[in-house]
């Protein structure tokens, strides 16, 4: 059973656009959520967190934002560069950080 | 911060045999560690969660005896295929809590098996 989607497989983006990730969730027990960049046979890099106390994080070029009533999140990439070119996937647990589940990823392509 | 290895990065092995793959959390101590595995094209799948010091928690439908999970220390933990088959080829990943950013799991690499 998905409790983590990501409906998206695959995203094209210009360079200097902005790129926009979208979550969604069904288990109302989750509280921490997380964003993940992945290259193919590599394990995945920490992006951005965000506690369901809030509903926005930024870190640089990423912001995260968290709709809790829709159970939905974003990430958004702004300007977005060739080198963001992965997947990325969405991560969300009950009990801040501990047995994260996983969106299948979404392959974000940006082109020069 | 926050750097965690994993060795090796991939393993090709014969079914039957046994593998083990190593988790460490190299600039931090990991109060918690996670083994999760992923076929091609899927998401990352929890399989057990481990303290040190303590037995391992498995997800429902991994089967301890098979998926062996030693944490002897706060910087290691150790994943042990035993009497692998070629249905357990996927890919393996570790991860461990504890690093810079609280409530954050900071992942290894990955490890590549390959059970011929």
């Amino acid at each position: 059973d998905q409790q983590v989607k990501q409906n998206s497989p695959s995203l094209s983006v210009q360079e200097g656009r902005i790129s926009i990730l979208n979550c969604d969730y069904t288990n109302s027990m989750f509280d921490y959520f997380l964003w993940y960049k992945k290259y193919p046979a590599e394990g995945p890099t920490f992006l951005i967190s965000i506690s369901s106390i809030k509903d926005k994080n930024e870190d640089g070029r990423f912001t995260v934002f968290l709709n809790k009533s829709a159970k939905h999140l974003s990430l958004h990439i702004v300007p977005s560069q060739p080198g963001d070119s992965a997947v990325y996937f969405c991560a969300a647990s009950e009990n801040s950080g501990y047995a994260l589940n996983f969106g299948k990823g979404t392959s974000l392509l940006v082109t020069p | 911060g926050a750097v965690v290895s994993q060795h090796p990065s991939w393993v090709i092995c014969k079914s039957g045999t046994s593998v083990k793959i190593e988790c460490r959390s190299l600039d931090f101590q990991a109060t918690t560690m996670f083994w999760y595995r992923q076929f091609p094209k899927q998401s990352l799948m929890l399989m057990a969660t481990s303290n040190e010091g303590s037995k391992a928690t498995y997800e429902q439908g991994v089967e301890k005896d098979k998926f062996l999970i030693n944490h002897a220390s706060l910087t290691l933990s150790t994943l042990t295929v035993t009497s692998a088959h070629p249905e357990d080829s996927s890919f393996y990943i570790c991860s461990a809590r504890g690093g810079p950013v609280t409530d954050t799991q900071y992942f290894g690499p990955g490890t590549r098996l390959t059970v011929l």
